[in-house]
């Protein structure tokens, strides 16, 4: 099976524009999840999303939206981009509910300038 | 806001040498602790999910102990060998976040496998 998959894989970004970030979850997977990682610290949790509906939110300010899809894709926006939104970002994905692990995709790099 | 830590930051280890690192968590709340291996540019890999004060995992030669109690979790390579140099995160799941997956991360040991 593939593994949890997304796109694009690099992404350059000028302040204030906005920006889209996709995510395939691993076949039966509903629950999908973002992190951000800022170099030298831990991913940080952004979103969870459960059948179409969000279940948790980190302490990200609003600009950071984020849906669901029906075949259980999600995608994460972040609308007025500022320097400090430069980093990896991380789905992943897991068969929800229970002691399961969460599995990651490659991430997204995000670069603005 | 949860503190989750991880010793040593970086480590450089001989080949063949066997190692640990530690992650500290918060004691109370427990749900779950995970440890995960990250190569560069590379999908961080799901290695245990431990629930159990006590429990002990295994993975060829990697294996984790868990005390919830007093909040620590070891991770320990035996035998280390170059493909071993990877980041390892740990991860706390607290109880009262089942439901939306939420995992707090520390911020990683960096291990060097030294041929």
């Amino acid at each position: 099976d593939a593994g949890v998959t997304q796109s694009p894989t690099h992404l350059i970004k000028t302040r204030g524009q906005q920006v889209t970030l996709r995510c395939s979850p691993i076949s039966g997977h509903k629950s999908v999840s973002w992190y951000q990682q800022v170099l030298g610290q831990g991913p940080q949790f952004i979103f969870q999303y459960y059948e179409k509906e969000e279940r948790g939110r980190g302490n990200f300010p609003d600009r950071f939206s984020a849906r669901q899809f029906p075949n259980y894709s999600s995608e994460l926006n972040v609308n007025a981009l500022l320097l400090g939104d430069s980093a990896l970002y991380l789905c992943a994905s897991k068969v929800a509910g229970g002691f399961y692990e969460q599995y990651f995709g490659p991430g997204t790099r995000l670069t603005v300038t | 806001i949860l503190n989750v830590e991880q010793s040593p930051q970086s480590l450089h280890v001989q080949e063949g040498d066997s190692t640990n690192f530690t992650c500290s968590f918060p004691s109370s709340n427990f749900y779950a602790l995970h440890w995960y291996r990250w190569e560069t540019a590379k999908s961080p890999e799901a290695l245990f999910v431990m629930t159990l004060n006590g429990d002990e995992k295994k993975k060829g030669r990697i294996s984790a102990t868990l005390n919830t109690k007093e909040g620590y979790s070891y991770l320990y390579i035996k035998g280390s060998q170059p493909e071993d140099s990877a980041t390892y995160l740990c991860a706390f799941e607290r109880s009262m976040d089942f439901g939306n997956e939420k995992l707090t991360f520390g911020t990683g040991t960096r291990l060097t496998i030294i041929p």
